[in-house]
C-alpha cells in the first residue's frame, strides 16, 4: 500500500511555542490530505481536511487561526500548532487520499505533542 | 452522530478465528463499508472494504448482511500482533471517514 510518512515522531515544546509538523505521501500523489487529533484513550477526531492549493476545511469546533494548515503540494501538507499549551498535548494524526477507482485513506505514524 | 455500533472490546485465543460484529442499520444506499485497525501509539491501518458484496484480502474477510444493516470483520487466523483498536465505519467514501469508539481486540496467547 501506499505510504505516508510524519515527522516529528515526538516534539516536546514550552507552552507559548509554536510547532510545526510535515506530513508527505511518499509513493503517490495526495489529492486530499486530512488531520486527526487523537487523546488518550479516545477515537481519532478529525480536525481539518485540505485540498492541494486551497484553504483547508477546519471541522466544526477547530480554531483555523490556532491549527494552521498548508497543503502546498500533492506530496506534502503541514500542520501549525500556534502558541501551544498543555491542552493542545495529542497525537496528531495525518492521512491521504488518492482517487484509484474506488478510494482508500492512508494514515501517517503520528506525532506525539507534548506541551510543558 | 454514532452511524456504527460495535462492542467495547472482545478477547480472541491466538491462532483462532477472530469475528467482529457491527451494527450499522442506518447506511445509506452509496455508502461503504471500512474496517481499519489502531494498535498502540500507531497510525490507523487499513483492512477492508465492501458494499454489499463479501470481500476477502490477505488480512481479513468482510462479510456484510444481505439487508447491509451489519457486517463482521473476520480475521482468519488471529496473533499476538492482531491485538489492537478495530474500527467500523462506514461513509460514501475515503473521504469521509469518522472514526467511532470502535473495538479493542486483545489477542490472548
Amino acid at each position: 500500500g501506499a505510504v505516508v510518512s510524519q515527522h516529528p515522531s515526538r516534539v516536546i515544546c514550552k507552552s507559548g511555542t509554536s510547532v510545526k509538523i510535515e506530513c508527505r505521501s511518499l509513493d503517490f500523489q495526495a489529492t486530499t490530505m486530512f488531520w486527526y487529533r487523537q487523546f488518550p484513550k479516545q477515537s481519532l477526531m478529525l480536525m481539518a481536511t485540505s485540498n492541494e492549493g486551497s484553504k483547508a476545511t477546519y471541522e466544526q469546533g477547530v480554531e483555523k487561526d490556532k491549527f494552521l494548515i498548508n497543503h502546498a503540494s500533492l506530496t506534502l501538507s503541514t500542520l501549525t500548532v500556534t502558541s501551544a499549551h498543555p491542552e493542545d498535548s495529542s497525537f496528531y494524526i495525518c492521512s491521504a487520499s488518492s482517487l484509484r477507482g474506488w478510494d482508500e485513506q492512508f494514515f501517517g505514524p503520528g506525532t506525539r505533542l507534548t506541551v510543558l | 452522530d454514532a452511524k456504527t455500533t460495535q462492542p467495547p472490546s472482545m478477547d480472541c485465543a491466538e491462532g483462532r478465528a477472530a469475528n467482529l460484529p457491527c451494527n450499522h442499520s442506518t447506511i445509506s444506499g452509496n455508502e461503504y463499508v471500512y474496517w481499519y485497525r489502531q494498535i498502540h501509539s500507531q497510525g490507523p491501518q487499513y483492512i477492508i472494504h465492501g458494499l454489499k458484496n463479501n470481500e476477502t484480502n490477505e488480512m481479513a474477510s468482510l462479510i456484510i448482511t444481505e439487508d447491509r444493516k451489519s457486517s463482521t470483520l473476520i480475521l482468519p487466523h488471529a496473533t499476538l500482533r492482531d491485538t489492537a483498536v478495530y474500527y467500523c465505519i462506514v461513509g460514501p467514501g475515503a473521504n469521509n471517514l469518522f472514526f467511532g469508539t470502535g473495538t479493542r481486540l486483545t489477542v490472548i496467547p
